[in-house]
């Protein structure tokens, strides 16, 4: 059981270059996230999907677009990387019963945007 | 106020020591509660939950919420060096797949 798997793990960007990162969950869960996480700030929710076809914006949305391809994939895109988005990606999935939306994460993709 | 506070250390104890993780709350419709465990360059995993008040017990841990001060508390007892990583609490409502309240994580580090 891989759990939610993201992918790639680490990724160098010029400033303008745009790219996708991936994410993918085998826990049947209907709600997955992405966050960003940087030194002092905590995980900061960027954009999430409570159910397959819906997407929302969380605290810091802004110069990220999503796409919930399917039940089990939820990609975050970036279409023109700023060094200010230089960070680490975490994606999480929830919401599959049990105890109100324990989220799960992955291993988290380490972004460098020079 | 944020809706979630926690002091984000950087607390040092020796190994062997009771360690004492806190967060503080203002929204009174928080009912479910979470504590997870990062470890360097690693994704966050949960620890324990608890809903609404009480204590609960896993081996060395003790997640105990304190509802009408609105504060949690995680107990390591008898910590070990491998405790040494950043702990969050996150919390939730009843309703819905809304998102859960992160606080920003305290990190420890336990000393041999």
């Amino acid at each position: 059981n891989a759990g939610v798997t993201q992918t790639p793990k680490f990724q160098v960007l010029k400033t303008g270059q745009s790219m996708t990162l991936q994410c993918a969950q085998d826990m049947n869960h209907n709600s997955m996230y992405w966050y960003r996480q940087d030194p002092g700030m905590g995980l900061r929710l960027i954009y999430y999907s409570a159910s397959e076809g819906t997407t929302d914006k969380g605290e810091v949305p802004n110069g990220y677009n999503v796409s919930r391809l399917n039940k089990r994939e939820f990609s975050l895109r970036l279409e023109s990387a700023a060094p200010s988005q230089t960070s680490v990606y975490f994606c999480a999935s929830g919401g599959a019963g049990g105890p109100k939306n324990i989220q799960y994460f992955g291993a988290g993709t380490r972004l460098s945007v020079l | 106020q944020k809706e979630v506070e926690q002091d984000p250390g950087p607390l040092s104890v020796p190994e062997g020591a009771i360690v004492s993780l806190n967060c503080t709350y203002s929204n009174s419709a928080f009912q479910y509660f979470m504590w997870y465990r990062q470890y360097s360059r690693k994704g966050p995993e949960l620890l324990m939950y608890t809903y609404s008040s009480g204590n609960k017990e896993d081996g060395r841990f003790t997640a105990q919420v304190d509802k009408s001060s609105k504060y949690i508390s995680l107990f390591i007892r008898d910590s070990q060096p491998s405790d040494s990583a950043t702990y969050l609490c996150a919390m939730n409502t009843l309703s819905g797949n809304t998102p859960l309240v992160f606080g920003k994580g305290t990190r420890l580090s336990v000393i041999a």
